[in-house]
């Protein structure tokens, strides 16, 4: 098994540019999700999905979109790059029986620069 | 939303010294987790905590769930320079919260 897998490990955009951050797991999982990393702030919540079709917004979903059209893909795309989401962002995955999350598995980041 | 404090921020040990950190929150959670994360890649899971009260080790760390459900600490015992890292705690009720973590540096 691969995991979590994320692409590309590093970005640099431009203000205003658009593009699509890939995140795909083989691990049958039902729930996944997309952090960002910040110094000194942890990790927070962008957006995340409980299965296919079915996405919902975490704590920092401004700029951010996401759909979940398979098990296995969950792609996040930002729509206007700005500077202020110049940062480090993981995807996640985890079992979800009930619709509540447990152990989450996290992909090596993706390191996003917007100058 | 929900808030977790994580102490200490960093910390600064002599190989084969004990090392303890702890996360509070104003809420209650169903499932503390403990992370590490090593320069360059994602958190990797230590330890999931389930129950209050819930006392768990894998190796030389040891951790807890508080019985209030709000806290949770992490022991790791007898350090080595592979120590090194940042340790992350999360709470889960739906979803993850995570602490802002505590630098560990191990000196030889």
């Amino acid at each position: 098994n691969a995991g979590v897998t994320q692409t590309p490990k590093f970005q640099v955009l431009k203000t205003g540019q658009s593009m699509t951050l890939q995140c795909a797991q083989d691990m049958n999982h039902e729930y996944m999700s997309w952090y960002r990393q910040d110094p000194g702030m942890g990790l927070r919540l962008i957006h995340y999905s409980v299965g296919a079709g079915i996405t919902d917004q975490g704590e920092v979903p401004n700029g951010y979109n996401v759909s979940r059209s398979t098990t296995e893909d969950f792609p996040l795309r930002l729509l206007s790059a700005a500077p202020s989401q110049t940062s480090v962002y993981f995807c996640a995955s985890s079992y979800a029986p009930g619709g509540r999350t447990y152990e989450q598995y996290f992909g090596p980041g993706t390191r996003l620069t917007v100058t | 939303g929900q808030q977790l404090n994580q102490s200490p921020q960093s910390m600064f040990i002599q190989e084969g010294e004990d090392v303890s950190m702890n996360c509070t929150s104003s809420s209650i959670f169903n499932t503390w987790l403990w992370y590490k994360q090593d320069p360059g890649e994602g958190p990797v899971l230590l330890i999931a905590l389930y129950k209050a009260g819930e006392l768990t080790s894998n190796g030389r760390l040891t951790a807890q769930f508080g019985i209030t459900r709000k806290d949770s600490f992490l022991n790791i015992s007898a350090s080595i320079p592979s120590d090194v890292g940042i340790y992350f705690c999360a709470g889960s009720a739906r979803q993850l919260t995570f602490g802002s973590g505590t630098q560990l540096t191990v000196l030889p």
